[in-house]
């Protein structure tokens, strides 16, 4: 099944380490997407990016950079990890039409 | 900026029950209105989509929702719970219109199912 892939699936790191959480996808999808989810908060978009030239910040990019490798990859890095980024971060692709979103597994991120 | 209210951030209800989770969105146009559902442990998959078109919207697992324009609702609805529906209900917008359109997701409602 065409499916999108995140890695790792938990990770622990300490303050200051940075991080590299990775996303692909058999979809054939050109968008993709990388977002945040807290408790009680929703989803936020941290990053999104249209195909390999065209990567774009969302609302909460402070912290948080993007790699856009290939149409099927694209992975999130935290430059120097701190604990209020302690969330689950999920990857998503979309069709072009109507914006529906196909979730990965996410990634269960623990910083200390 | 669009945004989406979903009413009750937790819900309980019976086994064989009605339910119902409520969702209205600002925009004063249209826009395209999703529901998802994330089971512990796993990503947001796609219930049903409204796009254009009859607004009685049938999803997977008998699911339904409503699109109403007039009270800028899309309420989800299942006639009868079942315990394998406790899970995490997210309702999402999209505005229409071409090159990249936001989706805003609401805060998510949890189901609870008693037994």
């Amino acid at each position: 099944d065409a499916d999108v892939t995140q890695t790792p699936r938990n990770r622990i790191t300490k303050t200051g380490k940075r991080i590299m959480l990775e996303c692909s996808q058999t979809k054939g999808h050109d968008r993709m997407y990388w977002y945040r989810q807290d408790p009680g908060l929703g989803l936020q978009l941290i990053y999104y990016s249209f195909d390999v030239k065209d990567i774009n910040k969302g609302e909460i990019s402070d912290g948080y950079s993007v790699s856009r490798q290939a149409q099927a990859k694209f992975s999130l890095s935290l430059e120097s990890a701190i604990p209020n980024q302690t969330a689950l971060y999920f990857c998503a692709t979309a069709t072009n039409s109507y914006n529906e979103q196909f979730f990965g597994p996410g990634t269960r991120l623990t910083v200390l | 900026a669009q945004s989406v209210t979903q009413l009750g951030s937790h819900v309980s209800v019976s086994e064989g029950a009605l339910v119902l989770l409520r969702c209205n969105y600002s925009s004063s146009v249209p826009p395209y209105l999703f529901w998802y559902v994330q089971y512990p442990n796993q990503g947001l998959q796609l219930l049903l989509k409204y796009t254009t078109g009859a607004t009685l919207v049938k999803g997977i697992n008998g699911f339904e929702a409503e699109f109403k324009k007039s009270e800028t609702s899309f309420h989800l609805t299942k006639p009868s719970a079942h315990m394998s529906d406790a899970a995490e209900y997210f309702c999402a917008v999209s505005d229409r219109g071409g090159g990249y359109q936001k989706v805003t997701f609401g805060t998510g409602t949890k189901l609870q199912v008693i037994p």
